[in-house]
């Protein structure tokens, strides 16, 4: 089956500090991984994209990289600010015959303290 | 301005009491689906949608109908609304053509069966 595994489940940084989230994956066969940034009580929005040869991809201040072969990405933070105080949800999309083929991870709740 | 518009953004409601959320894309995708989130499980899929008319089930629908009669509307209905039910819901929506497919999420709507 299918898995997504985020570490940590929280963390909390204090402001202009930067961090790193994690996402391993058991999705196969891959064809894409999503992360999301989600405020509280808001719905998920993109940040990058990433597919099998790309290792590495940047939205301003957040940077995302991907190594298909240890089936592991990250998600690095720099200069963290208090808005990136979010859940950051990491989402695998295989190719497999299912119609949907998306499984998601249960996020990593970060919090960014004055 | 490309959105998912769901409705309502709150609802409380007593149990066996049946129920509809809303929900409209207007950027002309195919693709719709549902999902709850609870603390501590992140986003799981309700049901889906590849197109109009076509549904089918992601990976708790129990106790959840959909309808997809138009391309850019998929409600959700809660026909005896218990309070397991009871958490915040997010519609979404994507492209079909080609393997990235970006979710676009709704706002949420936070429901409470009492």
């Amino acid at each position: 089956k299918n898995q997504v595994e985020q570490s940590p489940q929280s963390l909390i940084i204090l402001e202009g500090k930067n961090c790193t989230l994690q996402c391993n994956y058991t999705v196969s066969p891959f064809s894409n991984l999503r992360w999301y940034k989600q405020d509280t009580g808001r719905g998920p929005v993109s940040l990058t994209i990433m597919t099998f040869s790309e290792n590495t991809k940047s939205n301003g201040r957040y940077t995302a990289t991907l190594d298909a072969d240890t089936k592991q990405s990250s998600l690095h933070i720099t200069a963290s600010q208090l808005s990136d105080s979010a859940s950051y949800i990491c989402v695998v999309r295989d190719l497999g015959g299912g119609a949907d083929g998306l499984t998601f991870g249960k996020g990593t709740h970060l919090i960014i303290q004055p | 301005e490309a959105q998912v518009t769901q409705n309502p953004r709150y609802l409380i409601t007593v149990t066996g009491k049946k129920l509809t959320v809303t929900c409209s894309q207007n950027m002309n995708h195919e693709y719709m689906s549902w999902y709850r989130q609870d603390p501590g499980l992140g986003l799981r899929q309700i049901y889906y949608s590849m197109n109009v008319e076509v549904t089918d089930k992601g990976d708790v629908p129990e106790g959840y109908k959909v309808s997809r009669k138009e391309k850019r509307n998929f409600p959700l209905i809660l026909e005896s609304p218990s309070p397991n039910q009871t958490s915040l819901y997010f519609c979404a929506s994507r492209t079909t053509n080609g393997g990235a497919g970006k979710l676009f999420f709704g706002s949420g709507t936070q429901l409470s069966v009492l």
